[in-house]
């Protein structure tokens, strides 16, 4: 039951241009999206989030932009850095759970070349 | 910056055998997890844990597995009897609500 998906498994960028990672959803109680980015032998770091009261959020280098009635968020990295190499997650939760599990997609392993 | 600390990094065990998985979570924070990543698939929830109970678990936590939180500090993840397919990246995270801060994960393999 695959409920978040990330349909590129990788992706290949030049530094200095626009990283765009990708993220399907299926289930319509997913209210909060966030971000989270994965060093080898490392735990998932959090980047970005947003809720769905919102389109967009930008931090930074970072944006994660919210389309509800596809289903579907991204998240842009611009300009990609060879240190932004890593596997980035998307993941979904409810708003209204308190333990606030988190369903993650498979992963895009981002690879930025210099 | 605060952070979740889980020992051992890297756990070898025999099928079979009782496993315990450690985690220091952040001091303030209120909701504590455990998630599991076997190699080359996702991220997988197993068990949230709010107030000194599980507030959520999914289908993969049965009852092989445990958590505790002993003495206000560590929260652990027992896994009874482990099988083959135990296997995987565990990691603990905790969050104050939203915002998980995960560890560096335990790489169990069971022999």
């Amino acid at each position: 039951d695959q409920q978040v998906k990330q349909n590129s498994p990788s992706l290949s960028v030049q530094e200095g241009r626009i990283s765009i990672l990708n993220c399907d959803y299926t289930n319509s109680m997913f209210d909060y999206f966030l971000w989270y980015k994965k060093y080898p032998a490392e735990g998932p770091t959090f980047l970005i989030s947003i809720s769905s009261i919102k389109d967009k959020n930008e931090d930074g280098r970072f944006t994660v932009f919210l389309n509800k009635s596809a289903k579907h968020l991204s998240l842009h990295i611009v300009p990609s850095q060879p240190g932004d190499s890593a596997v980035y997650f998307c993941a979904a939760t409810t708003n209204n759970n308190a333990g606030n599990m988190l369903t993650f997609g498979g992963g895009t392993r981002l690879m930025v070349k210099p | 910056e605060p952070e979740v600390t889980q020992t051992p990094s890297h756990q070898v065990t025999q099928m079979g055998q009782e496993v315990i998985l450690r985690c220091v979570p952040i001091s303030n924070h209120l909701y504590f997890y455990w998630y599991r990543q076997i190699l080359g698939q996702k991220v997988e929830f197993l068990v949230s844990f709010y107030n000194n109970e599980i507030s959520e678990k999914s289908e993969i936590f049965d009852d092989q597995f445990s958590v505790e939180r002993p003495d206000g500090s560590n929260f652990t993840l027992k896994i009874r009897s482990t099988k083959l397919e135990d296997s995987a990246m565990y990691f603990c995270a905790s969050s104050p609500h939203y915002g998980y801060t995960f560890g560096s994960g335990t790489r169990l393999t069971v022999v």
